[in-house]
């Protein structure tokens, strides 16, 4: 069974600190990762997807296949980085996604 | 910009009620996803719907039911609410896979207290 797995549900940092936020996900065919985040009252948005390979707001992700996981980067983190964080896996059937259970950042200044 | 609009951004119903949970999207998407939102538990799938009066379970069905008369519509059924079904509820729509990947599009969602 496809299963993503966010072993952090908490993640305070330091602004200006590197922030990682884990995510391992199992599947036996080949993936399609994303990150999605969902700042305070605003509505679940896309960050970026793996096969993309861009960064975007600082944030990059690799995909380690050999490790199955698709970690979420960012070297110095800011305030406006607080937000859930979600790691989904396309099951490619119809579009469906599995999303893991989130990380909440907190970056405290 | 796409746009996803769910009915109510907060309900208050009692245990026993139908309660109707209604999302539009006004960007031509085939998919539409109904989702719950959990502390701990993250998005977890109620049903989709790839096509008009087309639907699949997703990973907790019981209790809820879908409709899709139009493309741009898709209602969440609660047929006799419960406790256990107080939560937050999100709606999504994304294009089939391979016309525009696989980018799913959330509404603000519908925090449902039933009491």
């Amino acid at each position: 069974a496809q299963r993503v797995t966010q072993p952090e549900k908490l993640l305070s940092v330091f602004k200006g600190a590197p922030v990682e936020l884990k995510c391992n996900y199992s599947y036996s065919g080949s993936p399609e990762l994303f990150w999605y985040v969902q700042y305070s009252r605003q509505r679940l948005q896309l960050l970026l997807r793996h096969i993309s390979r861009e960064s975007i707001k600082g944030f990059t992700a690799d995909l380690n296949k050999g490790e199955t996981s698709f970690h979420l980067k960012k070297p110095f983190a800011q305030e406006e980085d607080s937000a859930m964080y979600y790691c989904a896996l396309s099951l490619y059937s119809w579009g469906k996604l599995q999303f893991g259970a989130g990380t909440q950042v907190v970056v405290t200044p | 910009d796409v746009k996803v609009t769910q009915s109510s951004r907060y309900l208050v119903k009692r245990t026993g009620e139908k309660v109707f949970l209604e999302c539009v999207q006004d960007m031509d998407h085939e998919n539409m996803f109904w989702y719950r939102q959990d502390p701990g538990l993250g998005l977890r799938l109620i049903y989709f719907s790839y096509d008009v009066k087309m639907k699949e379970k997703g990973d907790i069905p019981e209790g809820y039911s879908v409709s899709r008369e139009k493309k741009e519509r898709f209602s969440l059924i609660l047929e006799s609410a419960s406790t256990n079904q107080t939560s937050m509820y999100l709606c999504a729509s994304s294009q089939l896979p391979g016309t525009g990947g696989y980018e799913q599009y959330f509404g603000p969602g519908t925090r449902l207290t039933v009491t």
